[in-house]
């Protein structure tokens, strides 16, 4: 079952300009991350953000979590078409003492040159 | 440099036939997954290993079997019991996935033809 969804499934935007795409995730985590997949390769980790914390920087990526809406975004700045991609959310979820990850169905982005 | 390899790229495989994708990592992760990704789709877990010798099923198990008698390694096989095999398959590792997140290998897209 998904435990991650993100919003929107596509979004195609103009060099320059910022992205932003939503995660919603259903049951509490411990923390929530983030990764890239270019078409056809494997994912890439970009941000992992903790249950306590609010806000995460790395380049030109931010993360937010707020767990009282069980909802994380992340927003990628000034973007360049290098950028396009799909990202996918990822939550943990503990099971008889070990922890595994729930990966959403993803946001394609497309940046136009 | 370190990383995970997933060999071969490319797989096809004909009805009824059993075939094992290769799972190799040399950056001394406990943690091994292999995840199913259909086109446009999230990743579905299929077996996860924490520890050499031990496994778990992920949520998609039916129709798979892994082993884990090496730390590097952790094959995952594709029986004639998997109804629709087809699919792209990516394996990661972990050190610790709450502190560190996932390696992913670049993939192998299954076919059956």
């Amino acid at each position: 079952s998904q435990q991650g969804e993100e919003d929107p499934q596509a979004l195609s935007i103009q060099e320059g300009e910022n992205a932003t795409m939503n995660c919603s995730y259903k049951t509490s985590i411990n923390n929530l991350q983030w990764y890239r997949q270019n078409s056809g390769r494997g994912l890439v980790h970009l941000i992992l953000i903790r249950s306590n914390e609010r806000e995460k920087h790395s380049g030109r990526l931010r993360v937010t979590l707020d767990t009282s809406k069980k909802s994380s975004s992340l927003l990628i700045t000034a973007s360049r078409a290098a950028d396009t991609a799909s990202y996918f959310c990822a939550t943990d979820r503990r099971t008889s003492g070990t922890y595994k990850y729930i990966f959403g169905t993803g946001t394609r982005l497309k940046v136009l040159a | 440099d370190g990383g995970i390899t997933q060999s071969p790229k490319y797989l096809f495989r004909k009805e009824g036939q059993n075939v094992t994708l290769s799972c190799e990592q040399n950056l001394n992760h406990d943690a091994m997954y292999w995840y199913r990704q259909d086109p446009g789709q999230g990743l579905r877990l299929i077996y996860y290993s924490q520890i050499v010798n031990d496994f778990q099923k992920g949520d998609i198990a039916e129709g798979y079997s892994v082993s884990r008698e090496k730390k590097e390694s952790f094959p995952l096989t594709v029986t004639s019991a998997q109804k629709n095999p087809t699919a792209f398959y990516l394996c990661a590792s972990s050190a610790n996935p709450n502190n560190y997140g996932y390696t992913f290998g670049s993939g192998t897209r299954l076919t059956v033809v």
